[in-house]
C-alpha cells in the first residue's frame, strides 16, 4: 500500500499571504489528523477529521482551518501568514476514528518570509 | 491540561549499549502510547506502541513498558546500532476506543549511537 502523501513538499510564502496544503491518506484510511512541528514548540496537534467532519481542534488561531473530502483526502489552509507559521506541517492517517494507530506523511515545509 | 514530559532531551551511547527514554503523562484518561522515530528530514515513523491494558510490549531490540499508576512509560532499545541514531518522540492519546486520535507529544530525545 502506498503511504500517506502530502503536497507540496516545500513552500515559500510572504507574510499576509495564504496557503493550502494537501494530504492523501493511506488507501482505506478514513481519519486524518494534522500537526505542526517547530523546533521551539515541537509537535502540536492542529485538527482531526473523519467522514468529512472535524472531530477535534487544537489550540491554534482561526487563521488555521481545514476540511476533508468524501474520498478522505484532506486540506488545511492558513490565511494571513505570519513569520511564526514557518514550520513542518505533518498529516497522519488512521483506519477510522476508533483506530488509534496513526501513520505520518512526509510533511510540507512552509517558510514564511 | 494535557501534557507529556520526556527525558532526557539528548542521549549518547556506545554501539551495543542499551538506551532508555522515559515519559510521563498528565491525563489519566490516556490509553494509547506510541513511540515515533524521526530521522533528519524524514517523517516520524511508528516503531512501537502500547495500550493501557498491557504493561509491557517487545519487538526484537525495542521494548516499551507502561506504569499506569505512576503515569510513566518508557522506551528501551537494546544492542544499539548507529542506524538507531535519530530523534525519538513519545506520545499519549485517548485513541484506544475512539474518544479521539489526538496525540500529545513529548519534546523528543536526540539519540546518538557512537560507533
Amino acid at each position: 500500500k502506498a503511504g500517506v502523501t502530502q503536497t507540496p513538499r516545500y513552500l515559500i510564502k510572504t507574510r499576509g499571504q495564504q496557503v493550502t496544503l494537501s494530504c492523501s491518506p493511506i488507501s482505506g484510511h478514513r481519519s486524518v489528523s494534522w500537526y505542526q512541528q517547530t523546533p521551539g514548540q515541537g509537535l502540536q496537534f492542529l485538527f482531526e477529521y473523519f467522514s468529512e467532519t472535524q472531530r477535534n481542534k487544537g489550540n491554534f488561531p482561526g487563521r488555521f482551518s481545514g476540511r476533508q473530502f468524501s474520498n478522505s483526502r484532506s486540506e488545511m489552509n492558513v490565511s494571513t501568514l505570519e513569520l511564526g507559521d514557518s514550520a513542518l506541517y505533518l498529516c497522519a492517517s488512521s483506519k477510522d476514528f476508533h483506530t488509534d494507530t496513526q501513520y505520518f506523511g512526509p510533511g510540507t515545509r512552509l517558510t514564511v518570509l | 491540561g494535557e501534557n507529556v514530559e520526556q527525558h532526557p532531551s539528548t542521549l549518547s551511547v556506545q554501539e551495543g549499549d542499551s538506551a532508555v527514554i522515559k515519559c510521563t503523562y498528565s491525563d489519566s484518561a490516556s490509553n494509547y502510547f506510541p513511540w515515533y522515530k524521526q530521522e533528519l528530514g524524514k517523517r516520524p515513523q511508528l516503531i512501537i506502541d502500547i495500550r493501557s491494558n498491557v504493561g509491557e510490549k517487545k519487538d526484537q531490540r525495542i521494548a516499551v513498558t507502561l506504569n499506569k499508576t505512576a503515569k510513566h512509560f518508557s522506551l528501551h532499545i537494546t544492542e544499539t546500532q548507529p542506524e538507531d541514531s535519530a530523534v525519538y518522540f513519545c506520545a499519549a492519546s485517548k485513541g484506544y476506543g475512539g474518544a479521539t486520535n489526538k496525540l500529545i507529544f513529548g519534546t523528543g530525545t536526540l539519540l546518538a549511537v557512537q560507533p
